[in-house]
């Protein structure tokens, strides 16, 4: 039983487009909502963060999104850029504090 | 400003074997997370310690254990090793065991554990 789903394993965008990555959460508990950027061989580095009394959250290029009676959030990056090329994480945390961490969704970016 | 470190990197092992992964936190972390992520997948969280305890567990059987030291490293112990074990096995370390609006846990590198 998935709570956090990412639908899309993968994403190709053009490097200056806006790339839009989604998720799903199913527990309205969750109350706390982060993305997370994984390279190879390397661990996850934080992104961006969602209080669940806000909808969106901005940092330079990133704008995450929270429709919480949706049970949704998207994660904008605008411009895209080639280094961004990464797998994107969406991540909630639960009434203990826990992160529940959805499969991932593989953003290319071609120059 | 070290961040969080994992050894080793790469390790393999045959079914029924033990295995040893350790962690060092963040500098100035007290709390440690083990995550599990198989292939194509998130990562799925084990167990947490802090103060030395383990304070939360997911939803893992008995074989995965843990141990926390005073100076905040970590070590995860798998036993009875199966094939479905294989994966990367991520540390987190945090300041304390609630992550608080606005904090974030640290990720450290991974081991990949490959079963055979």
């Amino acid at each position: 039983d998935q709570q956090v789903k990412q639908n899309s394993p993968s994403l190709s965008v053009q490097e200056g487009r806006i790339s839009i990555l989604n998720c799903d959460y199913t527990n309205s508990m969750f109350d706390y909502f982060l993305w997370y950027k994984k390279y190879p061989a390397e661990g996850p580095t934080f992104l961006i963060s969602i209080s669940s009394i806000k909808d969106k959250n901005e940092d330079g290029r990133f704008t995450v999104f929270l429709n919480k009676s949706a049970k949704h959030l998207s994660l904008h990056i605008v411009p895209s850029q080639p280094g961004d090329s990464a797998v994107y994480f969406c991540a909630a945390r639960d009434s203990s504090y826990k992160l529940i961490f959805g499969s991932g969704t593989r953003l290319l970016v071609r120059p | 400003d070290a961040g969080v470190t994992q050894s080793p990197t790469h390790l393999i092992k045959t079914r029924g074997q033990q295995v040893t992964l350790r962690c060092s936190p963040k500098s100035g972390h007290d709390t440690v997370s083990w995550y599990q992520q198989a292939l194509g997948q998130g990562p799925q969280f084990i167990f947490q310690y802090y103060e030395e305890e383990e304070r939360q567990r997911g939803n893992f059987p008995d074989r995965f254990s843990g141990h926390q030291f005073p100076n905040y490293s970590s070590e995860l112990n798998v036993n009875a090793l199966l094939l479905g074990d294989s994966a990367l096995y991520l540390c987190a370390s945090s300041d304390g065991p609630t992550l608080a609006t606005n904090e974030k846990l640290f990720f450290g590198s991974g081991t990949q554990l490959s079963v055979l």
